[in-house]
């Protein structure tokens, strides 16, 4: 099985709707991040947690929420879906800081189009 | 601020041929440097990293990569291109705690047979 698992893996929405996108990880990491990546553009950090009861906005957090429900789960929310949020959105993980714990690892993505 | 470069958007070899891609950062502290590549429907899988020590560094996959902090510079080489290397490779930069990597834009790779 998977690691770092993301449902759903494609949404397709309309402007307006509420989508919520899940992360969930069986690695055991305590930071997780949120992702999107479009193209031309590499990949964007929107928000991150270091463990369940913190969260922190990324470079691009306008226009999105996240809930750490779990040290396992970590879901990203857009509350009313606009087009150019029509993007590849990727979760990744991370052990505690320091060197050799540096590297994330990451989901498969979710494909969301916003209509 | 941290940012990356990755001059090239599309590189093209020939299967058997070397393969250099290139990656410039800049960042205010000592770097914490990474290779990721993405396959097409995948996400992204880390090919190597440099924290310190040796400037060159071996990753998976017959790749390796040097960092020269007199360029800025973190490029990635593999001797013999593989078919299986068509790609998409992100070099990325990040600090201690891990809560800042910034990655480039990409470069595509493209394997002729």
């Amino acid at each position: 099985d998977a690691d770092v698992t993301q449902t759903p893996r494609n949404r397709i929405t309309k402007t307006g709707k509420r989508i919520m996108l899940e992360c969930s990880q069986t690695k055991g990491h305590d930071r997780m991040y949120w992702y999107r990546q479009d193209p031309g553009l590499g990949l964007r950090l929107i928000y991150y947690s270091f463990d369940v009861k913190d969260i922190n906005k990324g470079e691009i957090s306008d226009g999105y929420s996240v809930s750490r429900q779990a040290q396992a789960k970590f879901s990203l929310s857009l509350e009313s879906a606009i087009p150019n949020q029509t993007a590849l959105y990727f979760c990744a993980t991370a052990g505690r800081s320091g060197p050799g714990y540096n590297e994330q690892f990451f989901g498969p993505g979710t494909r969301l189009t916003v209509l | 601020a941290q940012s990356v470069t990755q001059p090239d958007i599309h590189i093209t070899v020939s299967e058997g041929a070397s393969l250099e891609l290139r990656c410039n950062y800049s960042y205010g502290a000592t770097p914490y440097l990474f290779w990721y590549v993405q396959s097409p429907g995948q996400g992204l899988q880390l090919l190597l990293k440099y924290f310190s020590g040796d400037t060159l560094v071996q990753g998976i996959k017959g790749f390796e990569a040097e960092f020269k902090r007199s360029q800025s510079s973190f490029n990635l080489r593999k001797p013999s291109v593989h078919w299986s290397d068509a790609a998409e490779y992100f070099c990325a930069v990040g600090g201690y705690n891990n809560n800042d990597m910034r990655f480039g834009a990409g470069t595509r790779l493209t394997v002729k047979p």
